[in-house]
């Protein structure tokens, strides 16, 4: 199985913060990277998929980078609204995810 | 639009089979695919596994032993059947739908919990 692991598990930041979020996996997965935001309650909502790509509908402020083994997460100007646990998720191989990270607003 | 909506029995005893329904409105068409995954009380997110729109599946080599994913044109249904419950298997569990890129549209989830 690949592994993968995020950091951190929760981080604290204000409103108009850029926070960023890493993920790493256990073996080289090329950019079949996802990343889910999910409220609590809710199902997760894709975010941002082959690594970079944003998901129609997707504010701006959302972007993904990396290849290979290591990844990242950037949220550009932090809204109230992005309140909420974030995971990875790598699709080379049988699925698996992150194990979350989860985001307040300070 | 696609729809998805989950259903079945919210309390399964150990042991005994858990079966659950993805009801599909509009979108489930050749080439894309249909997912479950499930997420333990407080706990992160587990894929299950996936069944494409012409019938081949996937899925977690961990479950495989126990879990069928099926599809019924007829009636617009993708199934979920896992054998041998134990309470590790309580969870809300989660159907999606995806093609080129992972799942964007979702079920709201339906909790099943396992207890005598």
């Amino acid at each position: 199985d690949i592994q993968m692991t995020q950091s951190p598990s929760t981080l604290s930041a204000s409103v108009g913060d850029r926070v960023t979020i890493t993920c790493r996996a256990s073996q080289a997965i090329t950019n079949w990277l996802a990343w889910y935001q999910q409220k609590p309650g809710k199902a997760p909502k894709l975010l941002i998929y082959k690594a970079s790509t944003l998901q129609g509908g997707v504010p701006s402020r959302f972007s993904g980078s990396g290849s290979g083994t290591e990844f990242t997460l950037t949220i550009s100007g932090l809204q109230p609204e992005d309140s909420a646990t974030y995971y990875c998720q790598q699709y080379s191989g049988y699925w698996t995810f992150g194990q979350g990270t989860k985001v307040e607003i300070k | 639009q696609v729809l998805l909506q989950e259903s079945g029995p919210g309390l399964v005893k150990p042991s005994e089979t858990l079966s659950l329904t993805c009801n599909v409105s509009g979108g489930f068409i050749s080439g894309s695919y249909l997912t479950w995954i499930r997420q333990s009380p407080g706990k992160g997110l587990e894929w299950i596994g996936y069944i494409f729109y012409s019938g081949g599946a996937n899925y977690n080599p961990s479950l495989q032993s126990r879990v069928t994913i099926s599809f019924d044109r007829s009636s617009h249904q993708v199934s979920l059947r896992m054998t041998s419950v134990t309470a590790a298997d309580t969870a809300v569990y989660f159907c999606g739908r995806g093609g080129a890129a992972p799942p964007d549209t979702w079920g709201q989830g339906t909790l099943v919990t396992v207890s005598s």
